[in-house]
């Protein structure tokens, strides 16, 4: 059955930075992309970024640009995502998710990051 | 404009059919796909390129798209069908994916 696991819940002190990891299981990660999406409380969802299956290209929404940084491991098929300059707006579950190549519909979903922003 | 419309809420009683309705500029030329979000939990794909459904998905889950608007229709609702639901499409460019503001379905 194919899984994304990720890491545990992180908080933080605003101006922080944060990596969270998606770790494949049951599958090979470097055929899919994989996308991070995040849930604020009371918003919708929001999709920050996508990483291409060999590592070597990553995409990112524009509002997470220049703060937001993804990356895989594939010898361990793991994959981050690094935000940096943490603000308490930033207070979300974040999630991972696979994608394809031809379509933007994700699959597979881990089962969230919760990460607090707090001084 | 780079977005999509839903309404915020929709309530049926058991038994009955609920339509969530999502807009989009550019959806004639692009895929949509839908989300169930229970609180708590990690979004499922119920719906996916627009009318089909994923293994374990049941059948009373249905889409439609017609121009610009998109549809899923949830025949005979039941309890468990309570949730948050997401239509996501991509960009006008096509280069990024695209959620909107997410559906609230409450059985009453």
């Amino acid at each position: 059955q194919v899984q994304l696991v990720q890491s545990g819940p992180e908080v933080k002190k605003p101006g922080a930075s944060v990596k969270v990891s998606c770790k494949p299981s049951g599958h090979t990660v470097t055929n899919y992309y994989i996308n991070w999406v995040r849930h604020a409380p009371g918003q919708g969802l929001e999709w920050m970024g996508v990483i291409n299956p060999s590592g070597d290209f990553a995409t990112y929404g524009q509002k997470f640009q220049g703060r937001v940084t993804m990356t895989r491991d594939t010898s361990t098929g793991t994959v981050y995502m690094e935000i940096y300059s943490l603000r308490s707006q930033d207070t979300a579950v974040y999630y991972c998710a696979r994608g394809e190549a031809d379509s933007w519909g994700m699959d597979v979903w881990g089962q969230g990051t919760t990460v607090t922003v707090s001084s | 404009s780079d977005e999509l419309t839903q309404p915020p809420s929709v309530s049926v009683s058991p038994g009955q059919t609920a339509r969530i309705t999502c807009s989009g500029d550019a959806l004639p030329k692009e895929y949509v796909y839908w989300y169930q979000k229970k609180a708590g939990q990690a979004p499922v794909m119920v719906i996916y390129k627009d009318t089909k459904r994923p293994s374990g998905i049941p059948e009373r889950l249905s889409g439609s798209k017609t121009g610009t608007t998109v549809t899923l229709t949830i025949s005979g609702v039941q309890a468990e069908d309570e949730a948050d639901y997401y239509c996501q499409s991509a960009d006008s460019s096509g280069t990024s994916p695209l959620f909107g503001g997410g559906t609230k379905l409450t059985v009453l």
